[in-house]
């Protein structure tokens, strides 16, 4: 099976600008989730959807927001970016059974200028 | 809200030492526990997983954890360490879905 994939691997974007990164889970992989990773702050959970439906948030601002569509690939956006929100974004799928395993992707590397 | 706290940040050991990292989460009901390991320049991967059962969980590589409930840790171990198993590690809780809650890691440097 295909590992998880995200797209782009790198962005470089401006205070101000908005973004969107992509994630396509595991085949068969129903939940998707998004964690931000960043040296001081560890690895923080955005947010998970599930069958196109955001079922659990974390401690996020609303210029950070998510869904997913049909197939389960999942985008994330970042709007009014901030220095701050420079980190690698990670996206992790799971099937959705009762033991939450999930696998991550390689994630996105933002940097914003 | 949970939480996990990894008791080092960096640890330093030779190889052929024994490796223990240390995890304890804060939380009351049942939890499904987790070590990730970042090799450098590659992503996260699940190193081994306990939802039920034998607290002794076995995982790739030689790496194996204890559940301790009474004492809300699951410690990671390992006999001998290679120079290959530098990298990152990552304790992490799960207690609803697909939200996980993760320790701040632990970098391990093993010298040859």
């Amino acid at each position: 099976k295909a590992g998880v994939t995200q797209t782009p691997r790198y962005l470089i974007k401006t205070r101000g600008q908005q973004v969107t990164l992509s994630c396509s889970p595991i085949s068969g992989h129903r939940s998707v989730s998004w964690y931000q990773q960043t040296p001081g702050q560890g690895l923080q959970f955005l947010f998970e959807y599930f069958s196109e439906t955001q079922r659990n948030k974390g401690n996020f601002p609303g210029r950070f927001s998510g869904r997913q569509f049909s197939n389960s690939r999942s985008e994330m956006n970042v709007s009014t970016l901030e220095l701050g929100d420079s980190a690698l974004y990670l996206c992790a799928s799971t099937w959705g059974g009762a033991t939450y395993e999930q696998y991550f992707g390689p994630g996105t590397r933002l940097t914003v200028t | 809200a949970q939480s996990v706290s990894q008791h080092n940040h960096h640890v330093i050991l030779s190889e052929a030492a024994s490796l223990e990292l240390g995890c304890n989460y804060s939380y009351g009901g049942t939890v499904n526990l987790f070590w990730y390991v970042q090799y450098p320049g590659q992503h996260l991967q699940l190193l081994l997983k306990y939802f039920s059962g034998d607290p002794l969980v076995k995982g790739i590589k030689g790496f194996e954890a204890e559940f301790i409930k009474s004492k809300f840790s699951f410690n990671l171990r390992k006999p001998s360490v290679q120079w290959s198993d530098t990298a990152e590690y990552f304790c992490a809780v799960n207690t609803n879905a697909g939200k996980s809650t993760f320790g701040d890691g632990t970098t391990l440097t093993v010298k040859p």
